[in-house]
């Protein structure tokens, strides 16, 4: 099984700074099947970036995934209030897929 | 514009069997790949497992022995069955397009007598 380990758990910014978050596996996630969601209290996770890097539809520009092979990155570059949230990271390359236990974002 | 809507008892006592349904409108089923996730509040995610367009399945070891999922071409619904639930099995259950492309909005179960 691929353990995710996403870290810092909680990361406490600004409206207007960049934040970054990392995910981090036990092993090499197949290619590069990696995923970030974000969910806002009492919502269900929504897809923000997936295949590591691409952008899901809507998602607003100010997001992007990087990394491979076990270092992966999702960095949004100029946080707006909505922003601030429980962000996941999951493999979906082996099974079981997993997520990560979650980066808290919040406001400063 | 797809929608996924989870239904199912909010009640079940434990070594009972939990059944929850997922109806998928706005687009056909048969064309993707659909995952039950589930969220124990204030927890973590936790992967249950998917199902194929060709009808294959693949689960969780942790819950392996105990889940089946199914998909209702006719009615454009996937289930979820979990037999022999205890208190650890109450979460917020989530079924989702994909490995999580598209998620309904989530149906809690509790586990309890």
């Amino acid at each position: 099984e691929v353990v995710l380990t996403q870290s810092p758990g909680t990361l406490s910014l600004s409206p207007g700074e960049r934040a970054t978050l990392s995910c981090r596996a036990s092993q090499t996630v197949n290619s590069n099947s990696l995923a970030w969601y974000q969910q806002r209290p009492g919502q269900a996770p929504r897809l923000l970036i997936y295949a590591a890097s691409s952008r899901a539809p809507g998602i607003p520009g100010r997001f992007s995934g990087s990394g491979s092979g076990t270092d992966f990155t999702l960095s949004i570059s100029r946080l707006e209030p909505e922003d601030f949230a429980v962000y996941f990271c999951q493999q979906y390359g082996s099974s079981p897929y997993t997520f990560g236990q979650g980066t808290k974002l919040d406001i400063k | 514009q797809v929608q996924l809507q989870e239904s199912g008892p909010g009640l079940v006592k434990p070594s009972e069997t939990l059944s929850l349904t997922c109806t998928v409108s706005g687009g056909p089923i048969q064309t993707y790949y659909w995952s039950w996730i589930r969220q124990v509040p204030g927890k973590g995610l936790e992967w249950i497992g998917c199902i194929y367009d060709n009808g294959s399945t693949i689960y969780n070891p942790s819950l392996k022995s105990r889940v089946s999922i199914s998909v209702g071409l006719s009615e454009n619904q996937l289930s979820l069955k979990i037999n022999s639930v205890t208190a650890a099995d109450t979460a917020m259950y989530y079924c989702a397009r994909g490995s999580g492309g598209i998620w309904g909005q989530g149906t809690m179960v509790t586990v309890s007598s």
